[in-house]
Order: structure tokens, then sequence, then C-alpha cells
């Protein structure tokens, strides 16, 4: 069965490092996404990503994240200078063209910031 | 008021059980959703979309009450297996998906 993928499993990073986060969707999905959830606290929508642009942003995604698929498989949030509050599981997702809705999750990656 | 609102749990049942979760939302405008379950440290999983009609899946059934603003999730016949946290989620479309923080069940033999 075809699967979201996500690396790395962990990541550790010092306060106002740059961290990039790598997905690759399931590979007939056309819908992406990147959600986030810190310890003990709920699944929050950061950024969806259709036909190579953002079609939607919450108010976490500020100038710091960034979204890019770089070729035709991968998909990246990056994280310009990383905060203490910036660390949490982020989980990469996708969905196809007329089921947009059933979104599919990555494994996540956790992040740390030190 | 939240957008979408869950009782956090825990639900402790004994296996066999029957246990219903309700989540409330409070925007009028939402279109679609779904019932994920997510594992200690996991990725949700999709477990089933709710229709205005209900409907089943096996031990599962969901409903949507759209003049109450409400869903629910049935689980009969509870299995260990089944222990898990069980997220609501509404969709405005799919650009704009709000999860509600999730009702832990624990099945005890």
């Amino acid at each position: 069965e075809p699967e979201v993928t996500q690396t790395p499993s962990h990541q550790v990073t010092q306060m106002g490092q740059e961290v990039i986060l790598r997905c690759v969707p399931i590979s007939n999905h056309l819908y992406f996404y990147w959600y986030r959830q810190i310890l003990g606290q709920k699944v929050e929508f950061l950024v969806s990503f259709y036909n190579n642009e953002i079609s939607e942003k919450s108010e976490i995604f500020d100038d710091q994240f960034s979204v890019e698929r770089p070729d035709g498989s991968n998909f990246t949030l990056k994280i310009r200078s990383t905060k203490l509050e910036d660390s949490a599981m982020y989980f990469c997702a996708s969905s196809e063209e007329g089921q947009e809705n059933e979104q599919y999750f990555g494994p996540g990656t956790r992040l740390t910031v030190t | 008021r939240k957008e979408v609102e869950q009782d956090p749990g825990p639900f402790n049942v004994p296996e066999g059980a029957t246990v219903a979760f309700n989540c409330t939302y409070s925007n009028s405008a939402s279109q679609s959703f779904f019932w994920y379950r997510q594992d200690c440290r996991k990725e949700p999983k999709l477990l089933m979309s709710v229709y205005s009609s209900g409907n089943e899946d096996g031990r599962f059934t969901a409903q949507l009450n759209r003049a109450s603003q409400y869903i629910s999730l049935l689980i009969r016949d509870s299995k260990l297996s089944d222990s898990a946290t069980y997220l609501c989620v509404v969709n405005r479309d799919y650009q704009k998906v709000t999860f509600g923080i999730g009702t832990k069940l624990q099945v005890i033999p």
C-alpha cells in the first residue's frame, strides 16, 4: 500500500538554526500539506500546496516558514531560524484529486529545538 | 468557542462495551467531516468520513447532525486494539482543516 514518507524521523537543532523537513507524498497525489502537533496538544494545520503554489496557510505559517516542491517527488518544509516553541511533531500529508479531503499522513518528524 | 470541541477523556471501557464520542463544531459553513485515529506518538490515520445519512464500517458508526453542528462516533464490541485517541476533523474545504484535541479511549481487559 502506498504511503507518505518523511525524513528525518527526529531532528535536533539549536535555536536560530535553519531546518529542512522532507516528505515524499503518495505518488499520484496532487495536494500536499504540513501540520504540526506540539506534545499534548492538537494537530494544527500549517499550509496546503497545490499546483506548485501555496493554496492556504494558517497564522502559524509566518515568514520563518516556507515550502517547496524541488522535484517531482519531494515536498519540503523549511524553518529559517528555529525557536524553542517550534519544537513539535511535524506531519506531512497528501491527498488525491477528487478526494482532496481524505488526507493520508506521514509518520512525522519530531523536531527538538534546544 | 473553539472551532472543534471534543471531550479529551480518557474513556476507560471494558472489552466488548459500546462507547460513543461526540464532537461539536462552530462554523456552520463546514463541509466535510472525518474521524481519524491517532496512536501514541504516531500519525493520524483516517478512520472514516462522516455523512448526514450516517455511515457504518464494521463495528464503527458515524453520524452527522448539521442542525446541531455535531458529529458522533460509535464503537461497538470494543477491542483492546481500539485503544487510541480519536480525532474529530472538520473541513471548510480541503484547504482549511481543523482538528479537535481528540478523545482518548482506553479499552480494558
